[in-house]
């Protein structure tokens, strides 16, 4: 049962690019979450998802950052115009339906973007 | 959701018991104490979770006075493997809600 993944697990890009970072959730799970860690910060919440639908994008910037969870497929989070402040890792986390009660959130390994 | 106050970091010697205090005065009734661990250029990991007096897991026990305002994470005979970053959150019994990280507390285990 392969937990969740992450790739590419390392992406560098120049000021000005677009990065897609992609997340498949542990199977079973439809609730993917997004989070950004700084360096020695700890992780900060950017959106989340369910199949086909946003369910709080509270944490996203307004402007260049946007995801999406596909009936098929990974979700993807995607960085237009990248500049050197995006630089982080990009966690990815996946949970269960939900059915009253906590949900364990799995991590992936993440995703580090550079931008050069 | 409650702030959580924990140490920005701690030192510790190979087989001693480690415990790391956290602080959450403001928790509310339907919220739960959750810790995670992240070791260095990984995801964080679920280790325990607890709402009141004492949680024992094969990794690390969770002491919740009878306030709620305050939990200790136990490791018990701490390896250099167990060096890592170690999260205290609160948690809200709402089925899928985003996690809130602090800047955690850094433990270094020392041969």
């Amino acid at each position: 049962n392969a937990g969740v993944m992450q790739n590419p697990r390392h992406l560098v890009r120049r000021r000005g690019q677009e990065a897609r970072l992609r997340c498949s959730p542990m199977k079973g799970h439809s609730h993917v979450y997004w989070y950004r860690q700084l360096p020695e910060e700890g992780l900060k919440f950017m959106v989340y998802l369910q199949k086909e639908n946003i369910i709080d994008e509270s944490g996203m910037p307004k402007e260049r950052f946007s995801a999406e969870f596909p009936k098929e497929g990974p979700s993807i989070l995607r960085i237009q115009q990248v500049v050197r402040g995006d630089s982080a890792a990009y966690f990815c986390a996946s949970s269960q339906i939900a059915g009253g009660g906590y949900n364990e959130q799995f991590f992936g390994p993440g995703t580090r973007l550079t931008v050069l | 959701l409650a702030k959580t106050t924990q140490p920005i970091s701690m030192d510790s010697y190979e087989g001693q018991e480690v415990n790391i205090t956290c602080s959450h005065n403001n928790i509310a009734t339907n919220d739960y104490i959750t810790w995670y661990q992240q070791f260095p250029s990984q995801g964080p990991r679920f280790i325990i979770q607890g709402y009141k007096t004492k949680v024992t897991n094969e990794v690390a026990s969770l002491f919740i006075p009878a306030d709620r305002k305050s939990s200790t994470l136990s490791l018990p005979r701490v390896s250099l493997s167990d060096t890592a970053v170690y999260y205290c959150l609160v948690v809200r019994m709402e089925g899928n809600t985003p996690l809130v990280f602090g800047k955690g507390t850094r433990l270094s285990v020392i041969a």
